[in-house]
């Protein structure tokens, strides 16, 4: 299975500050049609997971500019500009080009 | 607006067998692949299951194979997951999510415990 690995696992941040969490795979997540699905996700405490970006860097539709997502291969990064109080949660990259599909072990962002 | 409603979770015993229902509506359900993740309580994301559009299709995560079964009713736009064989380490959140996660569910519980 390919594992995905997060850092940090936990991400203090003030509010209006940049955060930056990335995300490893361990092997191409290029697929034979040129793709690479890498999805970011994320999960407010007590609610279902959202999609945010979605092959890398394609913001979901509702997703607010300040979310952005970038990278290529094996290395990728989910990037928001200004944090907001209801950006805490957890936050998964997830990559689809492989089956079984897996998940990273979830960054947690809160407020300091 | 697009909705996922998933059913039938609850207390199981181990070996015991629950079968778990997504119901979808506000999409054209027979255009979409469709996926179980489950959540153990406290932890992270795993995919289960996936189904492609016409039910031909199917995968399931190592840990879940032989025991779940995927399928699909697309005249009532329906997911399912048949669980056999359940297991404590089986104990999750159940989702289920439209397109590889664009889309999810509220979940439903299901607790594997004597």
């Amino acid at each position: 299975d390919v594992v995905m690995t997060q850092s940090p696992l936990s991400l203090p941040v003030t509010l209006g500050q940049p955060a930056s969490i990335s995300c490893r795979s361990s092997q191409s997540l290029v697929y034979s049609d040129g793709n690479t699905y890498l999805n970011w996700f994320q999960q407010r405490p007590g609610q279902s997971p959202r999609r945010l970006i979605y092959k890398v860097s394609n913001r979901d539709s509702g997703v607010p500019d300040r979310f952005s997502g970038s990278g290529s291969g094996t290395d990728f990064t989910l990037k928001i500009s200004r944090v907001e109080a209801e950006d805490v949660g957890v936050y998964y990259c997830m990559q689809g080009t492989h089956w079984p599909h897996t998940f990273g072990p979830g960054t947690k962002v809160d407020i300091k | 607006e697009v909705q996922l409603v998933e059913s039938g979770g609850g207390l199981v015993q181990p070996g015991g067998s629950l079968r778990l229902s997504c119901a979808a509506s506000g999409f054209t359900f027979s255009s979409y692949w469709m996926h179980w993740v489950r959540q153990a309580p406290g932890k992270g994301l795993v995919w289960v299951s996936r189904i492609n559009s016409d039910g031909s299709s199917t995968s399931y995560a190592d840990s879940v194979k032989g025991r779940f079964t995927i399928s699909r009713d697309n005249a009532k736009n329906t997911l399912y997951l048949q669980m056999n064989s359940l297991r404590a380490e089986d104990t999750a959140v159940y989702y289920c999510a439209r397109q590889m996660g664009a889309t999810w569910g509220q979940g439903t519980l299901v607790t594997v415990s004597s």
